[in-house]
């Protein structure tokens, strides 16, 4: 089956730095990918649709200053918290759209979990 | 706009129970995605189910069973004779733009099995 991998799995940062999120299709390219972000104990949210080779597109309320989204290759895609506070903590789940004639299927990375100190 | 109910927040069921999870969608388009996802406490969203629009048999496979209704915008899922390793976080989600798959998720039904 299809593969995506997150890098890094977890981690820690002071306030103030800036993070950045990988998102890779390992066998497979994805012309769109999607970020998303899940506080504890709730429901992902969708807060942008990665096009390779354009602009993301951003869900209402989401800042783009602040999560910047970068879609340079077919299987690549990055997601990076600029000047993190602790109110960013969350997990952050990336999936990549696997494009088939009539069946396109989405498939999910594992997840980073960032903790902001 | 889309919008998915899961209302039940937790369930606990003996090992060997039966249990069925609520998810209630609404939705303006005729086409549309219906999902099922398992969240392990791992955080893996793992897939179970993909259902059209138009598609509304019902699907076994193995324990797992689906009932979709129309009528009703339900999509319900049972899971027959539950195990221990059937814990988990499930979430059902809706997708309204055919080739797109934003997803909308529901807010998750906890289920634990109790040995």
């Amino acid at each position: 089956g299809a593969v995506v991998s997150q890098h890094p799995s977890w981690v820690i940062c002071k306030s103030g730095t800036s993070v950045k999120i990988e998102c890779r299709s390992l066998d497979f390219q994805a012309t769109t990918m999607f970020w998303y972000r899940q506080f504890p104990k709730q429901s992902l949210m969708l807060m942008a649709t990665s096009n390779e080779g354009s602009k993301a597109t951003y869900e209402q309320g989401v800042e783009k200053d602040k999560f910047l989204i970068n879609h340079a290759s077919l299987t690549l895609s990055t997601l990076t918290v600029t000047s993190a506070h602790p109110e960013d903590s969350s997990f952050y789940i990336c999936s990549a759209r696997r494009d088939r004639a009539g069946r396109d299927t989405q498939y999910f990375g594992p997840g980073t979990r960032l903790t902001v100190l | 706009a889309q919008k998915v109910t899961q209302a039940q927040t937790e369930i606990s069921v003996v090992e060997k129970e039966d249990v069925t999870l609520d998810c209630v969608y609404e939705t303006r388009d005729t086409t549309y995605y219906l999902f099922w996802y398992k969240q392990p406490p791992s955080g893996e969203l793992v897939f179970l189910i993909r259902r059209n629009s138009f598609d509304e048999q019902n699907e076994i496979s193995g324990r797992y069973s689906w009932n979709f209704q129309k009528s009703t915008s339900s999509f319900n899922f049972t899971i027959t004779a539950s195990q221990v390793v059937d814990s988990a976080v499930y979430f059902c989600a809706l997708s309204e733009d055919f080739g797109n798959e934003k997803l909308t998720f529901g807010t998750g039904t906890r289920l634990t099995i109790i040995p």
